[in-house]
């Protein structure tokens, strides 16, 4: 069975840009979460989408927003790009079914802003 | 809110037995995950726990103390690949969710 993918796995922007970044869960999984990891801050939740539909929100501002695909694909878009931004962004898939299921993490798109 | 403390850095010998503890504060409780994440890699599952007591795989075992809102990792015969971060974390919330509250990892290195 594939594990979860993600591209590209490193990025390079400048600030004020935007950037989107994919994530491909493992067959069969309905449940995709994201995760930004810094140095400073550790591992801090994004969102997470089951379905097409978010489900789960964490504390970031709107300028990081996702989706989700009816293939369960995902992509997460950050919109003006600040140098905080720089960090590892993590996506996770599981089956999202009834109770709480062990996240697969992929190895994650290392964003560098400028 | 949900916390999670863990220690930052510890170190130890090829060979012995190192126990990283973790204590958490949650609005209900839903388990707790341990994630092992070797320097520039993605995390990767190691334990779950729900229920109280000692859990084994192979040389790793976790802990889990609901009352005391407390769980450790122990992992014996320690191998230098053991070099890592280990990570804490607690699903947020009750019912389905894919949203885990970490804590800030704690970096364990393996000395020969």
């Amino acid at each position: 069975k594939a594990g979860v993918t993600q591209t590209p796995r490193y990025l390079i922007k400048t600030r004020g840009q935007q950037v989107t970044l994919s994530c491909s869960p493992i067959s069969g999984h309905r449940s995709v979460s994201w995760y930004q990891q810094t140095p400073g801050q550790g591992l801090q939740f994004l969102f997470e989408y089951f379905s097409e539909t978010q489900r789960n929100k964490g504390n970031f501002p709107g300028r990081f927003s996702g989706r989700q695909f009816s293939n369960s694909r995902s992509e997460m878009n950050v919109s003006t790009l600040e140098l905080g931004d720089s960090a590892l962004y993590l996506c996770a898939s599981s089956s999202g079914l009834a109770g709480v299921r062990e996240q697969f993490f992929g190895p994650g798109t290392r964003l560098t802003v400028l | 809110g949900q916390n999670i403390d863990q220690p930052t850095e510890m170190t130890a010998t090829e060979g012995a037995i190192v126990q990283i503890n973790c204590t958490y504060q949650t609005s209900g409780f839903n388990g707790l995950f341990w994630y092992q994440q070797h320097a520039g890699e993605a995390p990767t599952f190691l334990s779950y726990n729900v229920l109280d007591g000692l859990e084994e795989k192979g040389r790793f075992s976790s802990f889990l103390s609901r009352s005391k809102g407390y769980s450790y990792l122990l992992l014996k015969e320690l191998q230098m690949k053991d070099s890592a971060s280990y990570l804490c974390a607690a699903p947020h919330g009750s019912g389905n969710t894919g949203k885990l509250i970490f804590g800030q990892g704690t970096t364990l290195q393996v000395k020969p």
